[in-house]
């Protein structure tokens, strides 16, 4: 089966930009979307078909992917960004998700 | 605004099963696929399956093949999510997703949420 894989854990300083990384065997050739995920709260999708923002989304989250990599990236990260992030594909018919990734905003 | 009503928190006892509702508004459900994912305690988002409530076709993820079954009311916008033969492994927070259309893209937006607990 697929798998999707995310650094557990990032960290980034206030103002400063923060990159996500999700990673899978020609991972360019699928669309990737990013949710973020905030305790108590349902996900929210910030990123759709590698580097589409939804309505209401903040410009400050943008998305790229090519070869095995897709990211997601948090320029001038705020203390609101703190959260857990997922990235997610199709592939065979079913839903995958990376294993999420914590961000921190210190 | 497209909006996702889930049912309210459920304890179960292990053995037993459970039924979530996640009713629909603000758009027609027949035009867009619905998913359900979980998240356990700690962990990752999980994705269960996925229904078309047009004419209630199915997918499920392997993990959940035989004991999960989702189906849908078009009469009142709502799909449900029956599990059974639940296990203390099965306590999570339980989603449903709208899919993109009636194309696997992503998911947007999600219910609230339902919180079932297994425990004897």
């Amino acid at each position: 089966s697929y798998e999707l894989t995310q650094p557990p854990s990032v960290s980034v300083s206030p103002a400063q930009t923060a990159s996500i990384t999700c990673s899978g065997d020609k991972l360019g050739t699928k669309y990737t979307s990013w949710y973020q995920l905030k305790p108590g709260q349902s996900p929210v999708l910030v990123i759709y078909q590698d580097t589409t923002r939804p309505s209401g989304i903040p410009e400050h989250f943008s998305g790229s992917n090519s070869g095995d990599t897709a990211t997601l990236t948090i320029s001038g990260t705020q203390a609101v960004d703190e959260g857990d992030y997922y990235c997610q594909v199709w592939d065979s018919g079913t839903v995958v998700f990376g294993g999420g990734t914590k961000l921190t905003v210190l | 605004q497209v909006q996702l009503v889930q049912s309210g928190a459920e304890v179960k006892r292990p053995g037993a099963s459970v039924r979530a509702a996640c009713r629909a508004s603000g758009y027609t459900i027949t035009t867009y696929y619905m998913n359900w994912v979980r998240q356990a305690p700690g962990q990752g988002l999980e994705w269960m399956g996925i229904i078309d409530p047009t004419d209630g076709s199915t997918r499920y993820a392997q993990k959940f093949q035989g004991r999960l079954t989702m189906t849908s009311d078009t009469s009142t916008s709502t799909i449900y999510m029956e599990l059974s033969s639940l296990t203390s492994e099965d306590t999570a927070v339980y989603y449903c997703a709208r899919g993109d259309g009636k194309n696997f893209g992503w998911l947007d937006p999600w219910g609230q949420g339902t919180l079932v607990t297994v425990s004897s």
